[in-house]
């Protein structure tokens, strides 16, 4: 069964203190892997996709790197407007949905 | 910036009642998607839906759901008879060729 997993499932880090997510997964013949943030009582906001090992994406302060095996979700110095819900997602096995992991919430305290 | 929209934001329902849930997918985005998120879960995939046909669907889309697109602009998601355990945000997603989805602002469906 394909898998996405997420750690840790919360975190506080304070204003300037960078850290990192991570997603693992066991989907064979990955086809992306995706970054997305989502806010209490919001859809996801796609953030960023992912195909190969080796690859980087960047968007602000966040950076996306992958592995074969997974992928960190790196965040430097981070402010409070960072605080939210980071969700990983890969498509199933055979299928273009998505897979969602349980999300690693980020709390970022002034 | 275009983005996917949906209505309504909130719909609250007695058991059994029919709920029809409306999106706008992305203009120009060629697959559409509905997923589901009960409080403090996963996001779960529902349905997909390519070239006026589902092209996909899970073990939670049973008889009781049912999706159109009835015209060029508008994707529906339709309940037919809410049980209590379908409440949940639902998101309605939409894609152009490449992977990247790119959801909605959900409805809460609340059924009572």
């Amino acid at each position: 069964e394909d898998q996405v997993t997420q750690s840790p499932e919360a975190l506080r880090l304070q204003e300037g203190e960078s850290s990192s997510l991570n997603c693992s997964y066991t989907v064979s013949g990955l086809r992306g892997l995706f970054w997305y943030r989502q806010d209490p009582g919001k859809g996801p906001e796609f953030l960023f996709t992912l195909y190969s090992a080796g690859e980087e994406k960047e968007k602000e302060r966040l950076k996306a790197t992958l592995t074969k095996k997974e992928s960190f979700l790196h965040i430097t110095a981070p402010k409070p407007e960072d605080s939210a819900t980071y969700l990983c997602a890969g498509p199933d096995t055979g299928r273009r949905a998505l897979t969602f992991g349980s999300g690693t919430r980020l709390q970022v305290q002034p | 910036e275009p983005e996917v929209t949906q209505t309504p934001s909130h719909q609250v329902t007695q058991m059994g009642q029919e709920v029809i849930l409306r999106c706008v997918p992305i203009s120009n985005h060629l697959y559409f998607y509905w997923y589901r998120q009960i409080l403090g879960q996963k996001v779960e995939f529902l349905v997909s839906f390519y070239n006026n046909e589902i092209s996909e669907k899970s073990e939670i889309f049973d008889d009781q759901f049912s999706v159109e697109r009835p015209d060029g602009s508008n994707f529906t998601l339709k309940i037919r008879s809410t049980k209590l355990e379908d409440s949940a945000m639902y998101f309605c997603a939409s894609r152009p060729g490449d992977q990247s989805q790119y959801f909605g602002p959900g409805t809460r469906l609340l059924v009572l």
